[in-house]
């Protein structure tokens, strides 16, 4: 079982927009600003979409969006498009003891 | 252009040991704290270790500790894990990944570059 709670999967239609939800504890996410969120594509490795809770890298579409509130952050992807179909990990530091814990991960589909 | 390149994975017996390398390029290796994040056929990403930019701070997930150890080599730009007393849960694809962001004691916000992987697979 994951530290952090994700939904197992998520569907939109082109053009929509969807919510993915990453539910922690006051331990980590409720904690600290530093929730990131990671893209995998099948047999690839993770790519970086927004870090510290709602910032967005270099290169990355400003479809993306990250938010928190209480212990809960969340991943909003606007204008949903075919190549947005993958698997998304949320991330959160937890403190030095445990560091780092990831959600389960979520699969997108675009219907 | 950045580029991490992990190698070293296979088959091993439970009770084995196996050594992971991770050869960077395209930055400055020895400026940046690096990680291992593995994941499971089939499941999740975990986090497993961590070292800072000069070695000074390691840190180790629970499930891990113990048994793996993580290094690096600033001269060689490459990061090191071993792996010892393989248990059959320890079977995923690892990945290194670059650590950045707002650092405390080797401890920086986000990963923004990851490898494409190695497959350990622990099986008798």
């Amino acid at each position: 079982q994951s530290a952090l709670t994700q939904p197992a999967s998520v569907s939109g239609s082109p053009g929509q927009s969807i919510t993915i939800s990453c539910t922690g504890t006051s331990s980590d996410v409720g904690s600290y600003n530093l929730v990131s969120w990671y893209q995998q594509h099948p047999g690839k490795a993770p790519k970086l979409m927004i870090y510290e809770v709602s910032k967005r890298p270099s290169g990355v579409s400003n479809r993306f969006s990250g938010s928190k509130s209480g212990n809960t952050a969340s991943l909003t992807i606007s204008g949903l498009q075919a190549e947005d179909e993958a698997d998304y990990y949320c991330c959160s530091y937890a403190g030095s003891s445990t560091y780092w814990v990831f959600g389960g991960g979520t699969k997108l589909t675009v219907l | 252009e950045v580029q991490l390149v992990e190698s070293g994975g296979g088959l091993v017996k439970p009770g084995g040991s196996l050594r992971l390398s991770c050869a960077a390029s395209g930055f400055t290796f020895s400026s940046y704290s690096m990680n291992w994040v593995r994941q499971a056929p089939g499941k999740g990403l975990e986090w497993v270790s961590s070292i800072s930019s000069s070695s000074s701070y390691i840190y180790y997930a629970d499930s891990v500790k113990g048994r793996f150890t993580i290094s690096r080599d600033n001269a060689k730009n490459s990061l090191y894990l071993q792996m010892n007393s393989l248990r059959a849960e320890d079977t995923a694809v690892y990945y290194c990944a670059r650590a950045i962001g707002y650092c405390i004691n080797g401890v920086c916000s986000y990963f923004d570059y990851w490898g494409q992987g190695t497959l350990v697979t622990v099986s008798s």
